[in-house]
């Protein structure tokens, strides 16, 4: 089983929709969990990070947190084509200082 | 957020020979990470640069293969030795942020690209 899992994609979504995107991790302990963003031929960008059960907002991305399920979501509000990128999960677990990335969803937003 | 610059940012080598990567970052951090993203994949932790100890290597990595530098808090090297082509790859430094409520959050910079032929 794979630390963290995420869906392949791609994930196609009409411009101005909500763009869902969904990770799974295996480790019960891990603590910290972040969002990044990575454009072709670019180096991943931090858009989220999220470190107890619940939301949090930050413009028009959501971060959703649900430990007891091992679930963390992003929910991009209003898809621009701009938003159309490799959306990765990383989580950072107890004890480590380095984080675990998924292997990323691939989102495309239709103008 | 911290300003990490990568040299090369991509190079073309020949199978057997070795490339050393630099990172230098504008501030002074405490944890240097190197990951590495092969074509089409997410990204692998190769090791961690402890400033004034030796690299802390994941399983799969060795010393041997890719020896790591940090002689000080904004500064690392990785060499990759004896290439293949199996290590084309982008080659990622990263480093984690301590301060207040960004802790434990990584910056990469531009990355290393390169190809073996």
């Amino acid at each position: 089983q794979k630390e963290v899992e995420q869906n392949s994609g791609p994930l196609s979504v009409p411009e101005g929709a909500i763009a869902s995107l969904n990770c799974t991790y295996s480790d019960r302990v891990s603590q910290s969990f972040f969002w990044y963003r990575q454009y072709s031929g670019k180096s991943p960008e931090l858009i989220m990070s999220i470190y107890s059960n619940g939301d949090k907002e930050d413009g028009r991305f959501t971060a959703q947190l649900n430990k007891a399920s091992q679930y963390v979501s992003l929910l991009i509000r209003d898809s621009q084509p701009s938003d159309s990128a490799t959306y990765l999960c990383a989580v950072n677990n107890a004890g480590r200082r380095a984080l675990t990335f998924g292997s990323g969803t691939r989102l495309q937003v239709q103008p | 957020s911290a300003v990490i610059s990568q040299k090369p940012s991509r190079d073309i080598c020949q199978r057997g020979t070795s490339l050393t990567i630099q990172c230098q970052v504008d501030s002074q951090v405490t944890m240097m990470f190197w990951y590495r993203q092969q074509p089409g994949q997410s990204l692998t932790l190769i090791a961690t640069a402890n400033q004034g100890s030796e690299a802390t290597y994941e399983s799969g990595f060795v010393i041997d293969k890719f020896p790591i530098s940090r002689p000080n808090l904004t500064f690392s090297t990785l060499t990759v030795s004896n290439m293949s082509p199996e290590d084309s790859s982008i080659y990622l430094c990263s480093v984690e942020l301590l301060a207040g409520n960004r802790a434990g959050e990584l910056f990469f910079g531009e990355g290393s690209r390169l190809t073996v032929l």
